[in-house]
């Protein structure tokens, strides 16, 4: 069946430095990649996607790239501060109802 | 932007009752809701999707009978936690679709059974 794998599941930065997170997934049909990022015991909450259409994406100090052949998709957070400590899930969608999920990767930013 | 509302935040039950917890899209209509389950520091596992006006799909391995879905309106979705055991303790987390793809999550429910 479908599947998304992230690694890494624990990721320790210094504050200042950048932090990247990587997916994959299985079904070739995906074609749309959240990004979650989920603060202890509160909602996931959407920080950016991307769709298949497009290779790369950025909001500030976040940014997100897909490549479709190698099924791979990253976010990538630059000059990381304390309050980027938080769950990030990232998930893949092939437009129908269903939205697969990764396991996680628990950030720590170190000040 | 799209918010979703869950209440209740978290209730404690003894096993052998029932539990609802309910899911409102409150500025948007979703045809679509979706329930899922959180166990602690683990990932998001969808047990069921809701649609407005028909049978709520079941993933693979969720009791249909034991989490009753009911999508009654286009912004409310309630899920029935039956004869809770203690095993049935977790955060329940329902999301809805507003048009795209992007789902927009609850602040989720916190179940604990004793």
């Amino acid at each position: 069946g479908e599947n998304v794998e992230q690694h890494p599941s624990t990721l320790s930065v210094q504050e200042g430095d950048s932090a990247v997170i990587k997916c994959t997934y299985s079904d070739s049909a995906s074609n749309y990649f959240p990004w979650y990022k989920q603060e202890l015991g509160k909602r996931p909450q959407l920080i950016i996607d991307i769709r298949s259409n497009v290779g790369e994406k950025k909001d500030q100090r976040i940014a997100v790239t897909l490549n479709k052949t190698a099924k791979h998709f990253s976010l990538h957070i630059t000059e990381t501060q304390p309050e980027d400590s938080a769950v990030y899930f990232c998930a893949a969608s092939t437009g129908g109802f269903k939205t697969i999920f990764g396991a996680g990767t628990r950030l720590f930013v170190k000040a | 932007g799209a918010v979703v509302s869950q209440h209740p935040s978290w209730v404690i039950c003894k096993s052998g009752t029932s539990v609802k917890i309910e899911c409102r899209s409150l500025d948007f209509q979703a045809t679509t809701m979706f329930w899922y389950r959180q166990f602690p520091k683990q990932s998001l596992m969808l047990m069921a999707t809701s649609n407005e006006g028909s049978k709520a799909t079941y993933e693979q391995g969720v009791e249909k009978d034991k989490f009753l879905i009911n999508h009654a309106s286009l912004t409310l979705s309630t899920l029935t936690v039956t004869s809770a055991h203690p095993e049935d303790s977790s955060f329940y987390i329902c999301s809805a679709r507003e048009g795209g793809q992007g789902q927009f999550f609850g602040p989720g429910t916190r179940l604990t059974v004793l």
